[in-house]
């Protein structure tokens, strides 16, 4: 159950789009449907952003878009905006050994 | 409003025991996988356990795989954690949290507490 691969950080300017990559292998994004993507501040509970690799949970803004291809789940953020500065991690269920679950490493955005 | 309050936290030395516990209300307990996550300090989130509707299917994370016990109580509307042989690595927060769909979708999350492992 080793951790899925984020890039450390990423930056944007307000108003700009950036996404974040999460890989994994056959065993947990590339075999099944299972990413979700969850926003932190600092200090703070995570937030569920993106279900089942793109839907977003009502009350979450419709800049916020996921999606999958092969091993690699990408969260994007369109437009981006100063209360999107956080960290960002990915989840995906594995069944590398018994069904678990794993997180990214983890992204923190700089708006 | 659905509220999840973890509990139990607190400085504890390596190798002894310790039981969390996470007390739900405004929504139908008894209807939810209830998972375990935690979070080292300057650390990422780890997944530790979750549990089925009845209590009755566990799954565990390797790193605490015969450590750690999950277990709830429908009838109290709580999750525990029995925590075991701790270690410094274990020092972290720890959240409980609520998986929405059955496919690892947390919606909602404890504010969590904190367990310390030092001497």
């Amino acid at each position: 159950q080793s951790a899925l691969t984020q890039p450390a950080s990423v930056s944007g300017s307000p108003g700009q789009s950036i996404t974040i990559s999460c890989t994994g292998t056959s065993s947990d994004i590339g075999g099944y449907n299972s990413v979700s993507w969850y926003q932190q501040h600092p200090g703070k509970a995570p937030k569920l952003m993106i279900y089942g690799v793109s839907n977003r949970p009502s009350g979450v803004s419709n800049r916020f878009s996921g999606s999958k291809s092969g091993n690699t789940a990408s969260l994007t953020i369109s437009g981006l905006q100063a209360e999107d500065e956080a960290d960002y991690y990915c989840n995906s269920y594995t069944r590398s050994s018994t069904p678990a679950y794993v997180f990214g490493t983890g992204t923190t955005v700089t708006v | 409003e659905v509220q999840l309050v973890e509990s139990g936290g607190g400085l504890v030395q390596p190798g002894r025991s310790l039981r969390l516990s996470c007390a739900a209300s405004g929504f139908t307990f008894n209807s939810y996988w209830m998972n375990w996550v935690r979070q080292a300090p300057g650390r990422g989130l780890e997944w530790l356990a979750n549990i089925n509707q009845d209590g009755s299917v566990p799954y565990y994370a390797d790193s605490v795989k015969g450590r750690f016990t999950i277990s709830r109580d429908n009838a109290k509307n709580s999750l525990y954690l029995q925590m075991s042989s701790l270690r410094a690595e274990d020092t972290a927060i720890y959240y409980c949290a609520r998986d929405w769909t059955a496919a690892g979708d947390f919606d909602f999350w404890g504010q969590g507490t904190l367990v310390t492992v030092s001497s």
